[in-house]
């Protein structure tokens, strides 16, 4: 593993179905981070995590769930899928606050 | 963290200079400004980011205003894989967490 990956690249989701969309990175980051993009609204986050055992809320966090059990790996989860949550996934990490983002290659989720 | 104004879109030809411009007329005393870009499909790359003083890395120049109102992105010779959308990024340092507020950013095409 180099830098930041995310799992699946891609998914087609029944609406009500959980779903985890994975993020590992090999950079022993303290911090990382998931947003989501959609078309006409940019990248907005949905949470963060500090360090490993710490999380919190971004700007859009209802629906989603997070855990940080270790340095590498930063789970998202959708208990219940909906429609509008059909997405592109980005998860990031950075080594302190205030340094670079380093972003993994996304996942594409379409809830039906 | 302060609004930035940016261009829609930009075109450059390839080997030529590309200044995207930002304007970030509210910017308080200990934000910084940081440049990302986005390729098609993948996710945001960080270029670089400064506070008061000029920049230089191996991928851009980043020029700020003395009043730090306005900044400027150099790419100094453009290339084909330069295409992208960047996005002109303030964020306030000491913040809890490394949010990052992604606006529409610039489309910067460049052509042949």
């Amino acid at each position: 593993i180099a830098g930041i990956t995310q799992a699946p690249t891609s998914q087609i989701l029944a609406a009500g179905r959980r779903m985890t969309l994975r993020c590992t990175q090999d950079m022993r980051h303290n911090a990382m981070y998931w947003y989501r993009q959609d078309l006409g609204l940019g990248l907005r986050l949905i949470h963060y995590s500090n360090t490993a055992g710490t999380t919190g809320k971004g700007e859009v966090p209802d629906g989603y769930s997070v855990s940080r059990a270790n340095t590498d790996d930063f789970p998202l989860t959708l208990a219940s899928a909906v429609p509008s949550q059909t997405s592109v996934y980005f998860c990031a990490s950075s080594g302190e606050l205030g340094n670079e983002q380093f972003f993994g290659p996304g996942t594409r989720l379409t809830v039906l | 963290d302060a609004k930035t104004t940016q261009p829609p879109s930009m075109d450059c030809a390839e080997g030529r200079a590309a200044n995207l411009p930002c304007n970030h007329s509210t910017i308080s005393g200990n934000e910084y400004v940081y440049w990302y870009r986005q390729i098609h499909s993948q996710g945001p790359q960080y270029i670089i980011h400064g506070l008061k003083n000029n920049e230089t890395n191996e991928m851009a120049s980043l020029i700020i205003t003395e009043d730090r109102k306005s900044s400027t992105l150099i790419l100094p010779h453009a290339t084909l894989r330069d295409t992208a959308v960047y996005y002109c990024i303030v964020r306030a340092g000491g913040t809890s967490y490394g949010k990052l507020t992604f606006g529409q950013g610039t489309i910067l095409t460049v052509h042949p």
